[in-house]
């Protein structure tokens, strides 16, 4: 049973690009959440995906956009990237949006911004 | 403003002895709070949860108490092992909503 996946593990981009995440939730969950841990931190929540539709979203700039596809899988994409987007970028899945229990992690991507 | 607190960046346990890593929260509507532990290049894994229902929850060598009055979890491990050395990350939730996280403590067991 594969757990929760992200791609890529790392990249590097310069300041201005644009950079997609991929995540594929673990079997099974249909709720995807993205997080940001930026370095000596705690992750902090960007958004949350259920049914195809961004239903909470912390405190991120618009520059920070995601979609949810039909098999529950997410992409996150970062617009015009300042340096202090560096940070690893969470990926976190969830049996149903709303239920108590853990979130499941991805092992992360790494962006680095130059 | 930061609604769940870890107020010790670090923490150094010798091995076989008690380790005690505090989280508090100031958001009095969170109603499950959980540990995660993180090792380098890996991600978050959930380690032991409390509802707020409760004072207690033990699993294995892990042990969460919860002091709702206080705003105050902690998270006991005993004993210590060199394995346990992470990242240790306190987390908030109220139903509905998104979890939050403290910064984490960095515990170090030395044999």
């Amino acid at each position: 049973d594969a757990g929760v996946t992200q791609s890529p593990t790392h990249l590097i981009k310069t300041r201005g690009q644009q950079v997609t995440l991929r995540c594929s939730p673990k079997s099974g969950h249909d709720t995807v959440s993205w997080y940001q841990q930026a370095l000596g931190q705690g992750p902090q929540f960007i958004f949350q995906y259920y049914e195809e539709e961004e239903r909470q979203r912390g405190n991120f700039p618009d520059r920070f956009s995601g979609h949810q596809f039909p098999n529950y899988s997410s992409e996150l994409n970062v617009n015009a990237l300042l340096l202090g987007d560096s940070a690893l970028y969470l990926c976190a899945s969830s049996p149903r949006q709303g239920a108590a229990g853990e979130l499941f992690f991805g092992e992360g991507s790494r962006l680095t911004v130059l | 403003d930061q609604q769940v607190k870890q107020n010790s960046p670090s923490l150094s346990v010798q091995e076989g002895r008690i380790s005690i890593l505090n989280c508090d929260y100031t958001n009095s509507m969170f109603d499950y709070f959980l540990w995660y532990k993180k090792y380098p290049a890996e991600g978050p894994t959930f380690l032991i949860s409390i509802s707020s229902i409760k004072d207690k929850n033990e699993d294995g060598r892990f042990t969460v108490f919860l002091n709702k009055s206080a705003k105050h979890l902690s998270l006991h491990i005993v004993p210590s092992q060199p394995g346990d050395s992470a990242v240790y990350f306190c987390a908030a939730v109220s139903y509905g909503q998104n979890f939050v996280f403290g910064p984490g403590t960095r515990l170090s067991v030395l044999p």
